[in-house]
């Protein structure tokens, strides 16, 4: 089955960038969604189809998906930004299963 | 508003079985894929089944085949999990999500926990 990798944290300063990526066998070719899960809350989609914006997700969250990895940037960094982050691709090719990344911690320093 | 209600969650023993229901508002739920995702303790997200918006089309991650059961009742805009053969791995959050094209999940119940344990 597809795997999805992404590191397990990432810390950033407020007003800077994070960067968190999801690396997959040619994931490229796929439609890369992101989530936002805050504690002991449900996930929010914050980016679909690579790089698209939800309505009410802010223009600071962007994505990006070229060859082995699919990128989620979020840019002037705030202390309400701190939530895991999960990758997610549909593998249309074999079983029709649904496959989310590890998930990574952001933590905002 | 759109919205998504889960209930049906509980303490059950291993081997036992549990019937989990999705309440939907605020859309044409007939015409929207739908999807069970689950969340053990501490951990990541774990699809866990899909079916398509006549109900003509389910799928299962191998972790669950042959146990559990996806449904839904478009006349009432409920979507339904029936877990059988229940283990402690299966000890999780339960979501429901509405699912787009590629399987996007934009909208999410806000979960019903299962505990199978004796």
């Amino acid at each position: 089955s597809y795997v999805l990798t992404q590191p397990p944290s990432v810390s950033v300063a407020p007003g800077k960038t994070a960067r968190i990526t999801c690396g997959g066998n040619n994931i490229g070719s796929k439609s890369v969604h992101w989530y936002q899960q805050k504690p002991g809350q449900a996930p929010v989609l914050v980016i679909y189809y690579d790089s698209d914006r939800p309505s009410g997700i802010p223009e600071r969250f962007s994505g990006s998906n070229s060859g082995n990895t699919a990128t989620l940037t979020i840019s002037r960094v705030e202390a309400g930004d701190e939530a895991d982050y999960y990758c997610q691709v549909w593998d249309s090719s074999s079983d029709h299963s649904v496959v989310f990344g590890g998930g990574t911690k952001l933590t905002v320093l | 508003e759109v919205q998504l209600v889960e209930s049906g969650g509980g303490l059950v023993q291993p081997g036992g079985s549990l019937r989990l229901s999705c309440a939907a508002s605020g859309f044409t739920f007939s015409s929207y894929e739908m999807n069970w995702v689950r969340q053990a303790p501490g951990k990541g997200l774990e699809w866990v089944s899909y079916i398509s918006s006549s109900g003509s089309t389910i799928y299962y991650a191998d972790s669950v085949k042959g146990r559990f059961t996806i449904s839904r009742d478009n006349a009432k805009n409920s979507l339904y999990l029936q877990m059988n053969s229940l283990r402690a791995e299966d000890t999780a959050v339960y979501y429901c999500a509405r699912g787009r094209d590629r399987r996007a999940f934009d909208i999410w119940g806000q979960g019903t926990m299962v505990t199978v344990s004796s």
